[in-house]
Order: C-alpha cells, then structure tokens, then sequence
C-alpha cells in the first residue's frame, strides 16, 4: 500500500522567506503525486500536481514541487511567502486508479 | 470548472439522530466519488468509495451499517451518519474525480459535524 510521509508538522517562517516543505512517498511503480493546500474550516484545493512528463510542476501562485524519483520525494517550494499563505498543506499520493493517500499535513505559519 | 459542492457546511445535532450529507459535482459528472474524514489536526482518512450505480467500497474499520453511502446519478452522492453519537463528531470531506481516470480529484469544502 502506498504511504505518504511529511515528516514537519509545523513550519514557521518569515514573511518573503523561502520555504521548502518535504514529502516523500513509498516506492512505486507508477505513482500520482499531489499537493493540496486548506485554510480552516475548509476543503482541499489543489495547488499542483505531478501526473507524467516534466519533473518540476508550478502552481500559480509561485509553488513549485519537483518529483525526484530516485528519493521517492516531492517537495514543495516557494521562494518568497506571503501572510496569505499560511495554511495546512497536505501531499498525496496514488498509485493508478486508486483513492489518494495523504500524509499528516504540515502548517504553514508566516510571520511578519 | 471541477467544482465540488457539500451540503450542509456545519451540523450540530443530538446523540441519536441521523444526518445525511451531499456531494454534488456541479459542473461535470462523476463516475467515482470518495469519502474522507478528518479528524482535528490530523490527515484525512479515506472512508469509502463510491461508483455511481454500484455499492460502495468501505476501507477496513469503517463500519457500513453507521456510515451509509449512496451514488444514485452522475452528479451525486450522498452519505448518511445514523444514530449519530459524539464521537461521529468530525470534519467530512467528500471529492470526486472527472472522466474515466481517477486522478486528479476535486474536493468539496467540508461538513463540520457536531454530536451533542
């Protein structure tokens, strides 16, 4: 079975700091990878994903994650947070057809 | 587009009632849906999944009689909490998935349920 791990469950960081937050997964032949993001009291929203082709995938909002298949990671990247983005970020992951497994999520916390 | 609609966003009800929660895929039609639950600080945990027009697949340790899931269209699924007790409390989140691949699933925003 797949597992996912995010081994910080909190990250502090300074307003227009770079972050990294990590992720890995378990092994697998052939795997989706995913980073949701959720504000309180409220659902996932996608931020990027990794499905095939190109490595490094962008968000919109200048996440970016890179899929590294020789350290079963995908860790997510921004070069400069906002206040705005302090929230819980989960990675997923799923192997095929199968229902996404998430890790334990990890909070964001931007400092002014 | 891809947008998932839950309803009720907030419930609070009394030990031993029932509560039906909806997912609607509003603007595409989903062939699967999945349940997860999420307990406070913690990860969400797949419950069930659900393909329209069959029964649904439960994850080990969820009971099926407490936890009823229903698929009957494209565009809807509901799932049903009976005989609520407190510790149903917790934040359920439903997603589905568009076209014939599972992946990437779209989330609905959460029902926030309280058992007194």
């Amino acid at each position: 079975a797949q597992s996912v791990t995010q081994l910080d469950s909190q990250v502090p960081v300074f307003e227009e700091a770079p972050v990294e937050l990590r992720c890995n997964y378990s092994s697998s032949v052939s795997v989706y990878l995913f980073w949701y993001v959720q504000y309180p009291n409220q659902g996932l929203q996608l931020l990027l994903k990794y499905l095939s082709g190109s490595t490094l995938v962008e968000s919109i909002n200048g996440f970016e994650a890179e899929f590294n298949k020789s350290q079963t990671s995908f860790h997510l990247r921004k070069p400069s947070v906002h206040i705005s983005d302090t929230a819980e970020y989960f990675c997923a992951a799923a192997s095929g057809r199968r229902a996404l497994t998430f890790g334990s999520g990890t909070r964001l916390q931007v400092q002014p | 587009g891809a947008v998932v609609s839950q309803h009720p966003s907030r419930v609070i009800c009394k030990s031993g009632t029932s509560v039906k929660i909806e997912c609607r895929s509003l603007d595409f039609q989903a062939t699967t849906m999945f349940w997860y639950r999420q307990f406070p600080k913690k990860s969400l945990m797949l419950m069930a999944t659900s393909n329209e027009g069959s029964k649904a697949t439960y994850e080990q340790g969820v009971e099926k009689d407490k936890f009823l899931i229903n698929h009957a269209s494209l565009t809807l699924s509901t799932l049903t909490v009976t005989s609520a007790h407190p510790e149903d409390s917790s934040f359920y989140i439903c997603s589905a998935s568009q076209g014939p691949e599972v992946q990437p699933q779209h989330f609905g925003d959460g029902t926030r349920l309280s058992i007194l």
